[in-house]
């Protein structure tokens, strides 16, 4: 069965720092894969989402993810965390059949301190 | 601009009672969701409906029923509930058939007690 896999479920970093989210995927061919963040009492917000066309793919305040195949990981990350990057993300990778829903990893709590 | 609208935003339950939550998207989507949303489980899929007319099972159907009702709109039914469906429900939309690339786009939930 395809799954998904975030590695550490609450991360904290200082203001500045790198942020790094692991997430690693299992499925027998390249699945669509995507970035959700959610902040407290909220629904989920797309961060970015990875097409053929790129490995590297950038999405939005500054975040950006590594599509590697070999490893089948799609790493998030951010060059330097802001307070506001405080907020629960989400892996998420969709089948490549029409209607189908996605699977979410289980997420991971990023604390930012200043 | 709404996207997806859920209603309610809150919700209190005493076991035993029913109570319909609602979804609508007016982005001419084909697909809808509902999920359900647990401390360190994430989402995890009930029903999706992959057209008008069509509803499938996903991870956790049990005590839930659903509704495709029209093009826009996407109702869960809970029947009795139980304290184990004490979550915050998120409906989505999206359409794959045009995009399979195309993300969800997500309401911004209904918080459930049942009591």
């Amino acid at each position: 069965a395809q799954s998904v896999t975030q590695l550490g479920s609450h991360v904290s970093v200082s203001e500045g720092a790198l942020v790094l989210l692991r997430c690693n995927y299992s499925s027998s061919v390249p699945p669509y894969l995507f970035w959700y963040v959610q902040y407290p009492n909220q629904g989920l917000q797309l961060l970015l989402k990875y097409t053929s066309a790129a490995t590297l793919v950038k999405g939005i305040n500054g975040f950006e993810a590594e599509f590697k195949k070999s490893e089948t990981s799609f790493h998030l990350t951010k060059p330097s965390a802001h307070m506001s990057d405080a907020a629960e993300y989400f892996c998420a990778v969709n089948l490549n059949q029409a209607g189908t829903a996605l699977i979410f990893g289980k997420g991971t709590t990023l604390s930012v301190s200043s | 601009n709404a996207g997806v609208t859920q209603t309610p935003k809150f919700q209190v339950l005493k076991t035993g009672q029913s109570m319909t939550l609602q979804c609508a998207q007016d982005m001419n989507h084909n697909s809808m969701y509902w999920y359900r949303q647990d401390p360190g489980m994430g989402l995890r899929l009930i029903y999706y409906s992959a057209s008008e007319g069509t509803t499938d099972k996903g991870e956790v159907p049990n005590g839930y029923n659903v509704s495709r009702l029209n093009k826009r709109e996407f109702s869960l039914r809970l029947e009795s509930a139980a304290p184990s469906q004490t979550s915050v429900y998120f409906c989505a939309s999206s359409d794959p058939v045009r995009d399979l690339n195309q993300p969800q786009h997500f309401g911004d939930g209904t918080r459930l007690s049942i009591l």
